[in-house]
């Protein structure tokens, strides 16, 4: 079975420091990932997918994700954060379901950036 | 920028009851989706829909869920009867073509 997992439940970081926020995931087949960002009180916003190509995806507010075959990760980063990236962000893989897809979630990282 | 709307917000319901949360997909998608998030824990998939049907559903979706397209632009959860592990965040999405889009949510709470 599929399965997302997000090493580390909370990342504590001062503000402009660097941040990776690490994924792994388990498939024998070909997957799309994705990241998906829950602000405070907030609905899930996708942040950043790959689904072939390029195995670095960009966002357009500074985040990049890197995927390798080779070491079933997705791991997410930035050069220097804000007080404003504190957020939940959630891994995800897509897989097929029936006639569909569906997400496979990790448990999510809590990123909280300190001034 | 179309987006996937859910309401109520918020729905408190009293354990036995029956409740219906409702989406409004974007227009053009043909995928639609249910997951919940209970308090501290992770997302997880309750349903997929295409073409009028379930495409697939998870263990939590249950006989006492159903889901229901009942026109063009709407997309609904129902529970039949609510249990108290029933009190979460439930998301409805919508996609097109890769990408899920998420409403905002409905939180569920069950007394």
């Amino acid at each position: 079975a599929q399965s997302v997992t997000q090493l580390d439940s909370q990342v504590p970081v001062f503000e402009e420091a660097p941040v990776e926020l690490r994924c792994n995931y388990s498939s024998s087949v070909s997957v799309y990932l994705f990241w998906y960002v829950q602000y405070p009180n907030q609905g899930l916003q996708l942040l950043l997918k790959y689904l072939s190509g390029s195995t670095l995806v960009e966002s357009i507010n500074g985040f990049e994700a890197e995927f390798n075959k080779s070491q079933t990760s997705f791991h997410l980063r930035k050069p220097s954060v804000h007080i404003s990236d504190t957020a939940e962000y959630f891994c995800a893989v897509s897989v097929y379901a029936g006639n569909n897809r569906k997400l496979i979630w990790g448990l999510g990282t809590s990123l909280a950036v300190n001034p | 920028e179309p987006e996937v709307t859910q309401t109520p917000s918020h729905q408190v319901t009293q354990m036995g009851q029956e409740v219906i949360l409702r989406c409004v997909p974007i227009s053009n998608h043909l995928y639609f989706y249910w997951y919940r998030q209970i308090l501290g824990q992770k997302v997880e998939f309750l349903v997929s829909f295409y073409n009028n049907e379930i495409s697939e559903k998870s263990e939590i979706f249950d006989d006492q869920f159903s889901v229901e397209r009942p026109d063009g632009s709407n997309f609904t959860l129902k529970i039949r009867s609510t249990k108290l592990e029933d009190s979460a965040m439930y998301f409805c999405a919508s996609r097109e073509i890769y990408e899920q889009y998420f409403g905002p949510g409905t939180r569920l709470t069950v007394t």
